[in-house]
């Protein structure tokens, strides 16, 4: 079975500092990951995905992913945080077996609060 | 494209009253999720067809909750009978075979 670990429920940064959002995930296959993020009261927005190729993803709002595939992570990254980038981030995986259909597995979310 | 539709945006109702939550997809995809989040256990998956078939509800609670995709345009979430547990944002999600999917702005539901 496919699952994804979000290890902090929250985590606090002071704007302009670099952001990093941790993820780690478990597939039987290649994984196929995700990232998005949620505002408050709102649906959740793509910001960047994985598939194949360079391990550094780059996706909206200035984020980035660094895909580590002996450490079965893939950590969220941005290099000056702004207060604006406070929101709840998802780390999603879907495991590339066929075995595993079209299935997207959420890791539980970490409530990001960047401080002015 | 509007994306994915939601209706109603909001809902409350009192326990043991029938609940449907509608969803119309991104015109094109073949897959439609439907999810559940909750503070207590984040976002769930109940549910997901693809071309209107339903591929894998082994997320779905139980029996109180069933999903209908009757068109490639549309799909409803019913509860019957509702319960006070069942309070959660429920969000539809649809997307092509390889693509990413495209969330809905989600149905808050309020049951009392």
């Amino acid at each position: 079975a496919q699952s994804v670990a979000q290890p902090e429920d929250q985590v606090n940064v002071a704007e302009g500092n670099p952001l990093t959002v941790k993820c780690t995930y478990s597939v039987s296959g290649n994984p196929y990951l995700f990232w998005y993020v949620q505002y408050p009261n709102r649906g959740l927005q793509f910001l960047l995905k994985y598939i194949t190729g360079d391990n550094l993803v780059k996706g909206s709002y200035g984020f980035e992913a660094e895909f580590n595939k002996s450490q079965t992570s893939f950590h969220l990254k941005k290099p000056s945080a702004l207060v604006s980038d406070s929101a709840l981030y998802f780390c999603a995986v879907r495991d590339m077996v066929k075995a595993a259909g079209n299935k997207l597995t959420f890791g539980g979310g970490t409530r990001v609060l960047v401080k002015p | 494209d509007a994306g994915v539709i939601q209706s109603p945006r909001h809902e409350v109702t009192e326990m043991g009253q029938e609940v449907t939550l509608r969803c119309k997809p991104i015109s094109g995809h073949d897959y439609l999720f439907w999810y559940r989040q909750t503070m207590m256990r984040g976002l769930e998956l109940l549910i997901y067809f693809n071309n209107n078939v339903p591929i894998d509800d082994s997320g779905m609670p139980e029996d109180r909750f069933s999903a209908k995709m009757p068109n490639a345009s549309f799909s409803t979430l019913k509860i019957q009978p509702s319960e006070p547990r069942d309070s959660a944002v429920y969000f539809c999600a649809s997307s092509l075979k390889s693509g990413r999917p495209y969330f809905g702005p989600g149905t808050r539901l309020t049951v009392t």
